[in-house]
């Protein structure tokens, strides 16, 4: 079976401030590919990265980066110098190589707080 | 604009009824996907289907029922049966159901009120 784990339920910040948010996940497969989503206030998940499990490389996109590491079976995103727009929910998923159906499997999400 | 839409935003049951949830997408999608969310949980999949005229039960597909007639819609409804179905309802496509590596778009939710 598969699983995810966001520890961190709700983090506040202040306005500039550098955040992680982390994940951690449990799965049999030898091939697999992890997610984050971000879901504003208005509902609406949007994707924000897509990760395979042969590819360990760190990814980073303007302000957003991602540290994947397998040995820890974790995959961590951090937000440098924070905005009240990133105030949101986050979720990380999971999906396996071997899953047929597509199948996410969710963590629980991480509310965000971003404060001017 | 390719994405997908869900209607109502909004959509209020009486107890004992049936509701319908509509999802329709324009991104030439072959798998489309429901999950439910509840407040400050992460989201479960509910129904999906990877071709027109199949589908598969998720994790709690009891008290709901889909169908998938066209590529681009997938409609859900909320049976009587489905005894607590106060929740944020999310539909997502996806280019195929393939071996998991399809990223999953999500349209804009509905969110279900019990009367």
């Amino acid at each position: 079976a598969q699983k995810v784990t966001q520890a961190q339920t709700e983090i506040s910040v202040v306005e500039k401030e550098d955040v992680t948010l982390d994940c951690v996940y449990e799965t049999r497969d030898t091939t697999y590919y992890l997610f984050w989503y971000k879901q504003p206030p208005s509902g609406e998940l949007v994707f924000l990265i897509r990760r395979n499990s042969f590819d360990e490389q760190n990814e980073i996109s303007g302000r957003y980066s991602w540290n994947f590491q397998k040995s820890t079976s974790s995959f961590n995103f951090t937000i440098t110098a924070s905005q009240v727009v990133d105030s949101a929910v986050y979720f990380c998923a999971l999906s396996g190589g071997n899953n047929a159906g597509n199948m996410l499997t969710f963590g629980g999400g991480t509310r965000l707080m971003v404060k001017p | 604009d390719g994405g997908i839409t869900q209607s109502p935003k909004y959509l209020f049951r009486k107890e004992g009824q049936n509701v319908t949830l509509s999802c329709e997408q324009n991104l030439n999608h072959d798998a489309m996907y429901w999950y439910r969310q509840d407040p400050g949980q992460g989201l479960r999949l509910i129904y999906y289907s990877q071709i027109v005229n199949d589908f598969q039960k998720g994790d709690i597909a009891e008290g709901y029922s889909v169908s998938r007639e066209k590529k681009e819609s997938f409609p859900l409804t909320v049976t009587s049966a489905q005894k607590n179905p106060t929740a944020f309802y999310l539909c997502a496509s996806s280019k195929s159901s393939g071996v998991g590596e399809e990223t999953q778009y999500f349209g804009p939710g509905t969110r279900l009120l019990v009367l």
